[in-house]
């Protein structure tokens, strides 16, 4: 079974408007760890935010947010108010936080955002 | 600046000619690991290591090898490349679990090897 689930190949989004890029997530732990990053077309693999099993406020970073819904298992991440610039693929990770995990991230498929002016 | 640094960043070699791409952290982190990234697949482990001289397979280690000599540097080496071993691979950092780590939050620029 897929642990990390992320629904949406692609969405187109008109700059200005705010975007919200779907993530599932299937693990038995109790401790482990959600994370979002970003992939320009240029490669780099960058970090947006964290979420912890055990926090119980949703992560925001800046314009990031992470909808954290820990019964429902989904990790979503919000970008307000979208710019030219946040065109990239989005992937959604987890790391189970126990020795037979190697303390992986383990990722989704990825979600291509593409922004229109 | 903290940063990964991976080298080089655009690699063509031909099958079997032996290879080394460097990785380089200068946060003093622990934990250091290697990924591939391929179409349809996403990115998956190679080899990981949890401190100096500790280094382990992550889900996809064969054809390659690593070591941690020191604590910044974790080499990713390919002694017989092939052509399947196509992809672009990323380095990452982060402090160990006991020092209450956050996330591999640092990732090298990413190296695009091409195995001819």
């Amino acid at each position: 079974a897929q642990k990390i689930t992320q629904t949406q190949p692609g969405m187109f989004v008109q700059e200005k408007e705010a975007v919200t890029l779907d993530c599932t997530y299937d693990t038995s732990d109790q401790s482990y760890g959600l994370f979002w990053y970003k992939q320009p077309s240029s490669g780099e693999m960058i970090f947006l935010i964290y979420q912890g099993s055990y926090d119980e406020q949703n992560a925001t970073e800046g314009r990031y947010s992470l909808n954290f819904q820990k019964a429902r298992k989904s990790a979503n991440l919000v970008i307000s108010a979208s710019q030219l610039g946040d065109s990239a693929m989005y992937f959604c990770a987890m790391r189970e936080d126990t020795q037979d995990s190697n303390y992986q991230l383990i990722w989704g498929a990825g979600t291509k955002l593409i922004i229109k002016p | 600046e903290a940063q990964v640094t991976q080298n080089p960043r655009y690699l063509i070699t031909v099958t079997g000619k032996k290879l080394t791409v460097t990785c380089s952290q200068n946060m003093n982190h622990e934990y250091m690991s290697w990924y591939r990234q391929d179409p349809g697949l996403g990115l998956r482990q190679i080899y990981y290591s949890m401190n100096v001289e500790v280094t382990d397979k992550g889900d996809v280690p064969e054809g390659y090898k690593v070591s941690r000599k020191e604590k910044r540097n974790f080499p990713l080496i390919l002694e017989s490349p092939s052509p399947n071993q196509t992809s672009l691979y990323f380095c990452a950092s982060s402090l160990s679990r006991d020092r209450d780590w956050v996330a591999e939050a640092f990732f090298g620029q990413g190296t695009r090897l091409t195995v001819v």
